[in-house]
C-alpha cells in the first residue's frame, strides 16, 4: 500500500508561474524525499528533508514539512517547459522507502 | 560509475514464461531495492536488500516472484509464469549506507509486457 498520497493528481500551468503539489502520509518518519520522473523514465532524487527540519530550499525548489499535521509541500518556483514530469513524495515510516501516487505536472509555454 | 544499470530495458515474453530482469547497483551501495510501476501509479514496494540479505518482501509479491543479491552486489528478479497482470516497469535502486533512508538513485528501469 501507498503510504504517501500527493494532491492534486495533475496540476497543469502557465511557463513562469509557480507550482506547489503536497504529500500527505499516515507513519512517523525520519525523512521525506520527493522524486521527479519524466515520461518512461527512472526517477530522480530532488530533495530529501529530515523530520527534525521545517523547510528546505535547492535552488527553485521549497519543501516544507510539518509533522504534526504529517504533510509536506514542494513549491517549484518560475516554473520552465522542462518541469513537465510527475513528482513523487516517498517516506520511510513503514522501515522502507514507500512512494505516493504522484502529482503530474504539466507546464504549458 | 555510470550509476545503477538495468537489463534488459524492455522485455515482451509470453504468459506463462519465466523471465529475470539484472539490475547493477551503484558500487558500494549497501542497500538495493526493487519496485513495480504501472502506468499513472507511484512505484510499488516488491522488496529490498542491505548486502546480501533480503530484509523485506512485500505482500504483494506472490510466489510466482524471486530476487536474490549474490555476495551483495548486481541482484536478479525472476517472475516464474508471467501472468498478463505482471505487465509494468520493474525499478531497481539503490542506496548508501546502513542507517536512516537516504537518497535512492534509479535505473531506467525494465519494461514488461506480458502477451
Amino acid at each position: 500500500s501507498q503510504q504517501g498520497e500527493e494532491d492534486p493528481q495533475a496540476l497543469s500551468i502557465q511557463e513562469g508561474e509557480n507550482a506547489t503539489m503536497n504529500c500527505s502520509y499516515k507513519t512517523s518518519i525520519n525523512n521525506l524525499q520527493w522524486y521527479r520522473q519524466n515520461s518512461g523514465r527512472g526517477l530522480v532524487h530532488l530533495i530529501l528533508i529530515r523530520s527534525n527540519e521545517r523547510e528546505k530550499h535547492s535552488g527553485r525548489l521549497r519543501v516544507t514539512l510539518d509533522t504534526s499535521k504529517k504533510s509536506s509541500s514542494l513549491l517549484i518556483t518560475a516554473s520552465r517547459a522542462a518541469d513537465t514530469a510527475s513528482y513523487f513524495c516517498a517516506t520511510d515510516g513503514a522501515q522502507k522507502l514507500v512512494f505516493g501516487q504522484g502529482t503530474r505536472l504539466t507546464i504549458n509555454p | 560509475d555510470t550509476g545503477v544499470s538495468q537489463d534488459p530495458r524492455h522485455k515482451i515474453t509470453k504468459r506463462g514464461q519465466n523471465v529475470t530482469f539484472r539490475c547493477d547497483p551503484i558500487s558500494e551501495h549497501n542497500r538495493l531495492y526493487w519496485y513495480r510501476q504501472t502506468l499513472g501509479q507511484g512505484p510499488e514496494f516488491l522488496t529490498y536488500f542491505q548486502n546480501e540479505a533480503q530484509l523485506e518482501k512485500s505482500r504483494l509479491l506472490s510466489d510466482r516472484f524471486s530476487a536474490e543479491r549474490p555476495k551483495g552486489s548486481f541482484s536478479t528478479l525472476e517472475i516464474q509464469r508471467t501472468e498478463q497482470g505482471d505487465s509494468a516497469m520493474y525499478l531497481c535502486a539503490s542506496s548508501p549506507g546502513t542507517g536512516g533512508w537516504t537518497e535512492a538513485f534509479f535505473g531506467q528501469g525494465t519494461r514488461l509486457t506480458v502477451v
